[in-house]
This record gives C-alpha cells, structure tokens and sequence, in this order.
C-alpha cells in the first residue's frame, strides 16, 4: 500500500541556518503530495503541496519539488526562524482512487535556537 | 472564512466509559474525515464522508468506534468502550469534494486531546 518515510528528529538547527527534512513516498498511480505544519498547541496547517512530477510547492520561504525518479518531496528553506519550531508532516493523496485519503508519515519535529 | 470547529478540545475519560467528539466542517466542504493522531505519529485516518454517505471506513474499528454525519453537514465520532490505546488526538477535516483526478485539499481542526485512564 501507499507509504510515506521521513527523516527521524528531532532537529535542531540555530537561527538562519539552511533547513532540509527528507521526505520519500511509495505509492501506486500518481499521488499528489504535500507538507502539512503543526504548530505548538494548533491543528495540522497545509504549508505546501505539488500535484505532479518537477511540480515544485513554496509558501513562507519553504520549498519542496516532485521528484517521481527518485519518490521523494523533500522539504527545504534557505534561512529558518525560530517561529518555523514545530512538527512538519509530509504526506500523500492519491486521487485517481477516488476516496482521496491522506497518508501521513511519522513527523519530524523542529526547533530553531535563537 | 471561519475552519474547521471541533469540540471538546480536551477530555480526559476512564477506561470502559464511552465519549463523544463533535466536528462542524468548513461550509460548502461535502467531504469530511475522521483522523486518529496518537503521540509521536502521523494521523491515520479512520472514516471519510461524502456528504452523509461513507466513502472509506476500512481502519475504523467498527467494534467500539462510531461515527455519523448528520444531513451531510455536521459529524459525531463516538468510543464504546473506550480502551487505554485509544489515548490519542482526534483530528477532523474537511475539503470541497472534487471530481476524481483532482486534487481535493484537506484543511484540519484543532483536535481533541482525549486521555483515556
């Protein structure tokens, strides 16, 4: 069945510095993908999402771009704050299949130190 | 544009004893899940709504675990009994319903926090 594997955390990372947080997926057809945010005390927050292959997601300085040669979304920001702190999620949808499902995978929690 | 509401955002419950969690959807959203989220996981979904019909309740334990949808508006997710693994948050979400083939974004409330004794 449809899957989703990120790196494990948690990370920490200092004010500025560049950010990557893998993300690779199995999946049968063609899923959309996306990063969902979680932050401290809040519900799940759609960050970004790409519907096809070399689509590339960005919002709030954070990108992510299809890769279907190598199944992964991974997740990246040239500068984090320390307001990027929280638990980002990738996940999976496949939407050939009707009943569009999100598939999640374990989360990766972040902090910045200012 | 108001999201999605849920309540209560905490309860804390007995083993055996049975709970109620309500959802109120994004207006105009037909479709409207169910997901469990227990501590260090992602969410798993456990039902998925089509208006008031249902489209997928394959990880639902349909043994203590209910869930309805009143006038494909509204939903009602109940535990009877509740067991000690059913500690978790329980996040609902909804989306407009689109045609197979496109993408439909799912957009969550806050969660209830429900810790079972």
């Amino acid at each position: 069945g449809n899957s989703v594997t990120q790196m494990e955390g948690p990370v920490t990372l200092s004010e500025e510095a560049f950010l990557t947080i893998n993300c690779t997926y199995t999946a049968t057809g063609y899923p959309s993908l996306f990063w969902y945010v979680q932050y401290p005390g809040e519900g799940l927050q759609l960050l970004l999402k790409a519907t096809k292959a070399d689509d590339k997601g960005s919002n709030k300085g954070f990108e992510a771009t299809y890769r279907k040669e190598t199944t992964s979304f991974h997740l990246e920001k040239g500068s984090v704050q320390v307001s990027d702190s929280a638990v980002y999620f990738c996940a999976l949808s496949d939407a050939v299949q009707g009943a569009q499902k999100l598939v999640f995978g374990q989360g990766t929690r972040l902090t910045i130190n200012p | 544009e108001a999201g999605v509401a849920q309540s209560p955002r905490y309860k804390i419950i007995e083993k055996r004893q049975s709970v109620a969690f309500w959802c109120n959807p994004i207006s105009g959203h037909a479709t409207l899940y169910w997901y469990q989220q227990i501590l260090g996981q992602g969410p798993k979904l456990l039902i998925q709504f089509q208006n008031n019909g249902v489209v997928d309740d394959s990880q639902l334990p349909k043994d203590r675990f209910s869930a309805e949808r009143l006038k494909g508006v509204d939903s009602t997710l109940k535990i009877q009994p509740a067991k000690l693994e059913d500690s978790a948050v329980y996040l609902c979400a909804s989306s407009l319903g689109l045609q197979r083939g496109l993408t439909d974004t799912q957009y969550f409330g806050p969660g209830t926090r429900l810790t079972v004794l």
